[in-house]
């Protein structure tokens, strides 16, 4: 079975542009998440979604945007990149939408880096 | 609201010796906890979860964490280190119910060297 597989897997932007991060979650698997993870730290949450709708924001700004699609895949947006939103960024599905009952799997990123 | 401590964000053992990962929580209701690993370059693999149920939790690869409640910990241990055991550590909480379960909150992370 193929895993979380995100696209793409590498990419640099210029600030003030605009990207597009997808993310096809685990065949049967109706939630996916999406986390920031900025060199040397750990990942922050930014989105969840189940079911095509919106679960849970963290604290990130209204330029992060992000939706799922019928078929349960999912695209990230930002907006006005900035430096500072330079960072892997993790897509995670999952059967359910907590994560006890139902194991998250993680993709393996996609790297942006804004210049 | 949930938060981790990773005490240690780089920790160096000799091949076959002990590995200790430090992790205490800060959390408002009964947390869930889980340890993951990063390898180079990839995502995170889930090792090991707690979610009230024994208090020793076993994982993949050898791992084992021991939820502490009194001393609000959940340190992962391994015997015996072997090579392919050098990666990033992260240790997570999640809510255990309410209206936040579906996020995780991470620590900083601790490298983990092993050397020959």
């Amino acid at each position: 079975d193929a895993g979380v597989t995100q696209s793409p897997t590498h990419l640099i932007k210029t600030r003030g542009q605009q990207v597009t991060l997808r993310c096809s979650p685990i065949s049967g698997h109706k939630s996916v998440s999406w986390y920031q993870q900025v060199l040397g730290q750990g990942p922050q949450f930014i989105f969840q979604y189940y079911e095509k709708e919106e679960r849970g924001r963290g604290n990130f700004p209204d330029r992060f945007s992000a939706r799922q699609f019928p078929n349960y895949s999912s695209e990230l947006n930002v907006n006005a990149l900035l430096l500072g939103d330079s960072a892997l960024y993790l897509c995670a599905s999952s059967l359910g939408p907590d994560t006890t009952s139902y194991g998250y799997t993680f993709g393996s990123g996609t790297r942006l880096t804004v210049v | 609201a949930q938060s981790v401590t990773q005490l240690g964000s780089h920790v160096s053992v000799s091949e076959g010796a002990l590995v200790l990962l430090r992790c205490n929580y800060s959390s408002s209701v009964p947390p869930y906890l889980f340890w993951y690993v990063q390898y180079p370059n990839q995502g995170l693999q889930l090792l090991l979860k707690y979610t009230s149920a024994a208090t020793l939790v076993k994982g993949i690869n050898g791992f084992e964490a021991e939820f502490k409640k009194s001393e609000t910990s959940f340190h992962l241990t391994k015997p015996s280190a072997h090579m392919s055991d050098a990666a990033e550590y992260f240790c997570a909480v999640s809510a255990s119910g309410g209206g936040s379960n579906y996020k995780l909150t991470f620590g900083k992370g601790t490298l983990l060297t092993v050397n020959p």
